[in-house]
C-alpha cells in the first residue's frame, strides 16, 4: 500500500520557467511533510517542509502548498534553474507514531538550458 | 557541515564475503539511525532502525541475518551485508532524524555496493 504516490515519474521543464511537483498521501494522519531531493550517488538533501496545520511554506526560490482535504502537495521552484535538474522525493511523517517517513517513488526533474 | 558520514563511499566485493558499511553522527548523538536501500530509478526503501545498544529493528521483507545491523555507541552504526550476492549490490544510505516533531532526515553520502 503506498501512501505516498508521486505520479510523474520524470518532469522536463525549460530553464527560468516554473517547476511543479506534486505529491498525493492517503494518510490523514500525517502531520509533515518533506521534500528532499537527491543527485545521483549521493544522499538526499533535505529542501523544504511543512506542517499539516499551514498551506504553504515558503523558502528563496521554493514554495510547498498543501491541500490537506485533497491530500495533496506540491512543490513549485521559481526561476528553475540547471542545477535543479534532480530527483526530488516528498515524504509525510506522523509526529506521534513510529518515526518513520514514507517517502513516495520521485520524481526526475530535468532542467532544459 | 555534514551530519552524518558514510565510509566506503564505494566498494566493489566477490560473491560470497561480506562488507561491512559504517554510519557516523558527527557532532550529533544518535540513538536511532535508519538504514535506507535505493535501487536504480527507485524510491528509496526502509531497511531497518539501528537502535543504540539494542536490537535494530527490520522492515518486513528485510532478511535480519543478511543484513547485520549494529549500533554500539551513539554516534557509530554498521551494515554488514553477509555472503554478499550480485542482488545485493545497490546504494545504501544511513540517516539520524533530526527532530522528532517535524520528522527531519539527515542522510549520509551513501554507500555504492558492487557485487561481482
Amino acid at each position: 500500500d503506498q501512501q505516498v504516490k508521486q505520479n510523474s515519474p520524470s518532469l522536463s521543464v525549460q530553464e527560468g520557467r516554473i517547476s511543479i511537483l506534486n505529491c498525493d498521501y492517503t494518510n490523514s494522519m500525517f502531520d509533515y511533510f518533506l521534500w528532499y531531493k537527491k543527485y545521483p550517488a549521493e544522499g538526499p538533501t533535505f529542501l523544504i517542509s511543512i506542517s499539516s496545520i499551514k498551506d504553504k511554506n515558503e523558502d528563496g526560490r521554493f514554495t510547498v502548498f498543501l491541500n490537506k482535504s485533497a491530500k495533496h502537495l506540491s512543490l513549485h521552484i521559481v526561476p528553475s534553474q540547471p542545477g535543479d535538474s534532480a530527483v526530488y522525493f516528498c515524504a509525510a511523517y506522523y509526529s506521534v507514531g513510529n518515526e518513520k517517513l514514507t517517502f513516495g517513488t520521485g520524481t526526475r526533474l530535468t532542467i532544459i538550458p | 557541515g555534514a551530519v552524518v558520514s558514510q565510509h566506503p563511499s564505494w566498494v566493489i566485493c566477490k560473491s560470497g564475503t561480506s562488507v561491512k558499511i559504517e554510519c557516523r553522527s558527527l557532532d550529533f548523538q544518535a540513538t536511532t539511525m535508519f538504514w535506507y536501500r535505493q535501487f536504480p530509478k527507485q524510491s528509496l526503501m526502509l531497511m531497518a532502525t539501528s537502535n543504540e545498544g539494542s536490537k535494530a529493528t527490520y522492515e518486513q521483507g528485510v532478511e535480519k541475518d543478511k543484513f547485520l545491523i549494529n549500533h554500539a555507541s551513539l554516534t557509530l552504526s554498521t551494515l554488514t551485508v553477509t555472503s554478499a550476492h550480485p542482488e545485493d549490490s545497490s546504494f545504501y544510505i544511513c540517516s539520524v532524524m533530526l527532530g522528532r516533531n517535524t520528522g527531519e532526515l539527515f542522510f549520509g553520502e551513501g554507500s555504492r555496493l558492487t557485487v561481482l
